[in-house]
């Protein structure tokens, strides 16, 4: 079956925009992940729903970085007002479980902020 | 926070060749994944392994939960090993984010 989808795959924008990526999950997946992967470092995380509700957050940097998930299946995670230091690649997954789990991961979108 | 530390960080392989890769975390974990990265940066799973041994082809894994560590074991390395071998842990609590280990980046030559 289909894997995780993330769009746009690249996405280069001005400092001071704001920008929407989005993740389609596998079909099922009950949780969903956010997380950032500087270059040359493992992803880090950002936040997690189970179904519609947003679990944990605490790993946004800061009030710039929003997410949503309003149907319990395609999340957007926003950013505005976007800083240089916003670059790196935005990765998205999915799992069956709502309690860990194993995680699938989609290709990731690629964010260059100029 | 728990620290999740992988050994070696750069390691270089003749192709045939067999390794092995570690994975150290300092608390107690839910759950555990290794993952390779290609070097077109997918991210492809490869275990899902809270405990015990799991085998698949030329790779093999194994977590030691009660001392902390998982191991990683690549035989007969080929060209497409080639790439950065990361694990995540999962500590739960109340939460069920991965912390992902600092990974260890393989060449393998041909």
């Amino acid at each position: 079956g289909a894997g995780v989808s993330q769009s746009p795959r690249y996405k280069v924008t001005k400092r001071g925009q704001d920008v929407a990526l989005r993740c389609d999950p596998i079909s099922g997946h009950v949780s969903l992940y956010w997380y950032r992967q500087a270059l040359g470092q493992g992803p880090e995380f950002l936040t997690y729903f189970n179904y519609e509700a947003q679990q944990d957050k605490s790993g946004l940097p800061n009030d710039r970085f929003s997410a949503e998930r309003p149907e319990g299946s395609i999340s957007t995670l926003t950013i505005q007002r976007t800083e240089q230091r916003d670059s790196a690649m935005y990765r998205c997954a999915s799992s069956t479980m709502t309690s860990g789990g194993e995680q699938y991961f989609g290709p990731g979108t690629r964010l260059t902020v100029t | 926070g728990i620290q999740v530390e992988q050994s070696p960080p750069d390691l270089i392989l003749q192709e045939g060749a067999n390794s092995t890769l570690r994975c150290n975390f300092s608390d107690s974990v839910n759950n555990l994944q290794w993952f390779h990265q290609n070097p077109w940066g997918q991210l492809i799973n490869l275990f899902y392994i809270p405990s015990g041994t799991k085998q698949n082809g030329r790779l093999s894994a194994t977590t030691v939960a009660t001392e902390r560590y998982s191991l990683l074991y690549i035989s007969s390395s080929q060209t497409t090993d080639s790439g950065v071998y990361f694990c995540a842990v999962e500590i739960g609590s109340g939460t069920y984010k991965y912390i992902f280990g600092t990974g260890t980046r393989l060449k393998v030559l041909a």
